[in-house]
């Protein structure tokens, strides 16, 4: 089956600092890719929707500032997070998706990153 | 907007127990539900994904069922067992993009041995 993984799994920075988390999905070409964020006891939120090639689609709410998303190529996007505080601390998940030949839209979830600004 | 509701939030059953989980949802208009499986800290992990057409999909001890009319869909799991220990999270899609997907809270399922 189609995998996805993130990187790190989890890291811990200052507040102040910017953090970038890879999304890569290793046996496909993921033609889309999305980033969720999920907060203790909370449900997945999307945050952005990206495309390869172009520029990425935030949901209402999410500051694009200071959530930059690459997508790169056909495999890579990273999110960054920049000058991070405490209220950034989260489970940040990358899902990837392809519609190349025909595939369907079926989403697959990378293991997450576990993000803690001190 | 969609708002998708799971519960119980948490449940404790012993192991060989058959069990219930609930997902409502308020826009019938669905495109698809599906279920998933979260492990702590982990990502999640596909189960079963149903068609707005279907009624029901089976993949092993593992039933899931949807009545689009209602905004219910509800996984049975059969003769539960320790390793089924995860939260289970449900998703609707309205559409084809991925800024349609609604996930729920999750329910938290502890078997105990």
């Amino acid at each position: 089956g189609a995998v996805v993984s993130q990187h790190p799994s989890w890291v811990i920075c200052k507040s102040g600092t910017s953090v970038k988390i890879e999304c890569r999905s290793l046996d496909f070409q993921a033609t889309t890719m999305f980033w969720y964020r999920q907060f203790p006891k909370q449900s997945l939120m999307l945050m952005a929707t990206s495309n390869e090639g172009s520029k990425a689609t935030y949901e209402q709410g999410v500051e694009k500032d200071k959530f930059l998303i690459n997508h790169a190529s056909l495999t890579l996007s990273t999110l960054t997070v920049t000058s991070a505080h405490p209220e950034d601390s989260s489970f940040y998940i990358c899902s990837a998706s392809s519609w190349l030949a025909g595939v369907t839209d079926t989403q697959y979830f990378g293991p997450g990153t576990r993000l803690t600004v001190l | 907007k969609q708002e998708v509701t799971q519960i119980p939030a948490a449940l404790s059953v012993p192991e060989g127990e058959n069990l219930v989980l609930n997902c409502s949802f308020t826009d019938s208009a669905i495109y698809n539900l599906q279920w998933f499986r979260q492990d702590p800290g982990k990502g999640l992990t596909s189960l079963l994904l149903i068609q707005s057409s279907q009624r029901e999909q089976t993949s092993g001890r593992l039933n899931a069922s949807l009545d689009k009319s209602s905004g219910r869909s509800t996984l049975y799991i059969a003769a539960s067992q320790p390793g089924d220990s995860a939260t289970y999270l449900c998703a609707v899609r309205l559409g084809a993009g991925a800024n349609n997907l609604f996930f729920g809270t999750g329910t938290r399922l502890t078997v105990i041995p």
